[in-house]
Parts: C-alpha cells; sequence; structure tokens
C-alpha cells in the first residue's frame, strides 16, 4: 500500500524558516517523481514543486522559486521541502504527492497534508 | 503560464441526480489532464487520468471526456458521499496548473 506521510508543519513568523518532510513507504520511491502542492486556507490547490526520481531535474512555480528547495534521499525514502524567506502568503496546508510511472504531473497519491502558518 | 478555468464554482443536486463540471484551457494540453476529488479537512483523491481513465478503485459512476480544450467530469447517481469539492489539473506543460474547484453538495 502506498503510503505518503507529511511531517514538520508548524508556525513560524514572517522571513523564517522551516523544513517539511514526507517519508514514502509501500513503493519503490526513486523511480517515481514527488511533488508539493499546497492550499491555503479555504482556497484551492496550488502547485508548488517537482522533483524527479533520481532528484536531478526540479521545477518550482514562481511565487516561491528562490525561496523554496525541494530534495529528497532515495535511501531514506524521504522527500523535503526546504521554505525560506517566508511569507504570510505561504500559510497553508503542504501536500506531498506522488506522480504516476507513466508521465510526469499525472498525480496519483497524495500524502495527509501539513499546516504551515506564518504569521507575526 | 496555463490556465484552467472550471465551472460551475458551486453546485447543488440530488440523491440520483448526474452532475458535469467542466474545465477550459487557455490552449492545447492534449489529454494531460486529471480530475481530483476532495472532502473537508482530507486530502484530495485521484479520479481521472489522461482525461478520461479512471484511477484504481474509482467507482464507475465517475467519468471523463475531452472535446478540444474543454474537459469534463460527469457523475452519475449523485449519492452523498458524493458531496465534495472537485479539482482538474493540468499536466501537459509546468507549471502544473489547477482548476479553481466545484463545490458540489447534495
Amino acid at each position: 500500500e502506498v503510503q505518503l506521510v507529511g511531517s514538520g508543519g508548524g508556525f513560524v513568523q514572517p522571513g523564517g524558516s522551516l523544513r517539511l518532510s514526507c517519508a514514502a513507504s509501500g513503493f519503490t520511491f526513486s523511480s517515481y517523481a514527488m511533488n508539493w502542492v499546497r492550499q491555503a486556507p479555504g482556497k484551492g490547490l496550488e502547485w508548488v514543486s517537482t522533483i524527479s526520481g533520481s532528484a536531478h531535474i526540479t521545477y518550482y512555480a514562481a511565487s516561491v522559486k528562490g525561496r523554496f528547495t525541494i530534495s529528497r534521499d532515495n535511501s531514506k525514502n524521504t522527500l523535503w521541502l526546504q521554505m525560506d524567506s517566508l511569507r504570510v502568503e505561504d500559510t497553508a496546508v503542504y501536500y506531498c504527492a506522488r506522480d504516476s510511472a507513466n508521465y510526469w504531473g499525472e498525480i496519483d497519491y497524495w500524502g495527509q497534508g501539513s499546516l504551515v502558518t506564518v504569521s507575526s | 503560464d496555463i490556465q484552467m478555468t472550471q465551472s460551475p464554482s458551486s453546485l447543488s443536486a440530488s440523491v440520483g441526480d448526474r452532475v458535469t463540471i467542466t474545465c477550459r484551457a487557455s490552449q492545447g494540453i492534449t489529454n494531460y489532464l486529471a480530475w481530483f476529488q476532495q472532502k473537508p479537512g482530507k486530502a484530495p483523491r485521484s479520479l481521472i487520468y489522461l482525461a478520461s481513465s479512471l484511477q484504481s478503485g474509482v467507482p464507475s459512476k465517475f467519468s471523463g471526456s475531452r472535446s478540444g480544450t474543454d474537459f469534463t467530469l460527469t457523475i452519475s447517481s449523485l449519492q452523498p458521499e458524493d458531496s465534495a469539492t472537485y479539482y482538474c489539473l493540468q499536466y501537459n506543460t509546468y507549471p502544473l496548473t489547477f482548476g479553481g474547484g466545484t463545490k458540489v453538495e447534495i
């Protein structure tokens, strides 16, 4: 059974940093690209970032580029999102999500989400 | 960036009804479109990929179709457990972009 368990959310002041983790199990982690998708309170879904299975290729939304860094350790089956220079508008639930084996961006499984609150 | 315009933003229907939700892409995305269901306080659930292919375990009451840059999610025989917000996602091009969502109330 595919499982994605997120952690690391919390409260941080504007300008601060936070690192989210996503522990994966039930599949060969290194064979799949992974994503972070966020949802601000009461709002819709917003794609944040994607990393290839090998970690050689990454994509970022314009809203987070230069501030957030996606990474992974395939030996630990873990995905991370390092979030720096956080802004109030980064407040959201952050979901890790797996791409299918067929196409980039074809999300098939989602983690449960981690709440990040940025406030002074 | 490709814009995904989803309509309606909300709808109210009765048990047993057939409902249709539409996403229009601002440019061609071939069939690279997915649909997701999200219930309050829960993570999204993947329903459909490649515009019309059902994810494993998803009941056949859900179906998807494409006409040019218009994509449709149809839910037949609506049940109380189908009450949720539904989102489309284009994955033809980065950045990936979601539709604004459709809240389905029963």
